[in-house]
């Protein structure tokens, strides 16, 4: 089945503890994207990847770090997790930028203590 | 950087009535997307639009893209309770930029 997965769904954590949320996808796509989604302000994308080893800012990168080392990944770390990172994650990929659909994972919901 | 203005922010409508919800910009857009989120969801695209003035249906969705590509609507005719859900826009910008950028949604809810 074509999907995106995200792992893990939901997590608690302290400020400080650094966390890696992974997302994989089984469809040979080339862009992949990771967005937060917030009561009251919508999705915003954190950062995206046209491809292996090219990712870039999207607009809320702050406290974020991204890696593409193969194209079926693409993980998001928190190095320092602070109480403002609690959000609800989505990762999402598609064939190509300006292809169309993207194919949002089901999220990760992250708390940050 | 690119703003995308969505309204209404809620709609509310006992079923069988119609919705409509649109997506502005003070910019052109380049393509438009739209999605559709069930409440604990995540986001489902819906269709995308590209031409000047581009109009497509599924069902009972008509999907506008204006003729200056400033602004876009979704409209739903006859309203059902599987409607329910939160409704975005999303610009994906063009030239060196790849982003992505979302309207912040219409959350329309139908009493049956």
């Amino acid at each position: 089945e074509a999907q995106v997965t995200q792992n893990p769904r939901y997590l608690i954590t302290v400020t400080g503890k650094k966390l890696t949320v992974t997302c994989s996808q089984n469809m040979n796509h080339e862009y992949m994207s990771w967005y937060r989604q917030d009561p009251g302000l919508g999705l915003r994308q954190i950062y995206y990847s046209m491809n292996v080893e090219v990712t870039d800012k999207g607009d809320v990168p702050e406290g974020y770090k991204v890696s593409r080392k193969e194209k079926r990944n693409f993980p998001l770390i928190l190095e320092s997790p602070s109480p403002n990172q609690t959000s609800l994650y989505f990762c999402a990929s598609s064939f190509l930028w300006g292809a169309g659909e993207q194919f949002f994972g089901p999220g990760t919901r992250l708390t940050v203590l | 950087g690119q703003q995308v203005m969505q309204i209404p922010q809620y709609q509310h409508v006992q079923e069988g009535e119609d919705f409509t919800t649109y997506c502005n910009s003070s910019t052109t857009l380049s393509n438009i997307q739209w999605y559709k989120q069930r409440p604990g969801g995540h986001p489902v695209f819906l269709i995308q639009l590209v031409k000047s003035g581009e109009v497509k249906k599924q069902k009972r969705l008509t999907f506008q893209f204006g003729e200056a590509k400033k602004n876009s609507s979704l409209h739903i005719t006859a309203t059902q309770t599987t409607d329910v859900g939160t409704y975005f826009c999303a610009d994906q910008s063009g030239g060196s930029n790849y982003k992505l950028t979302f309207g912040k949604g219409t959350l329309l809810t139908v009493n049956p």
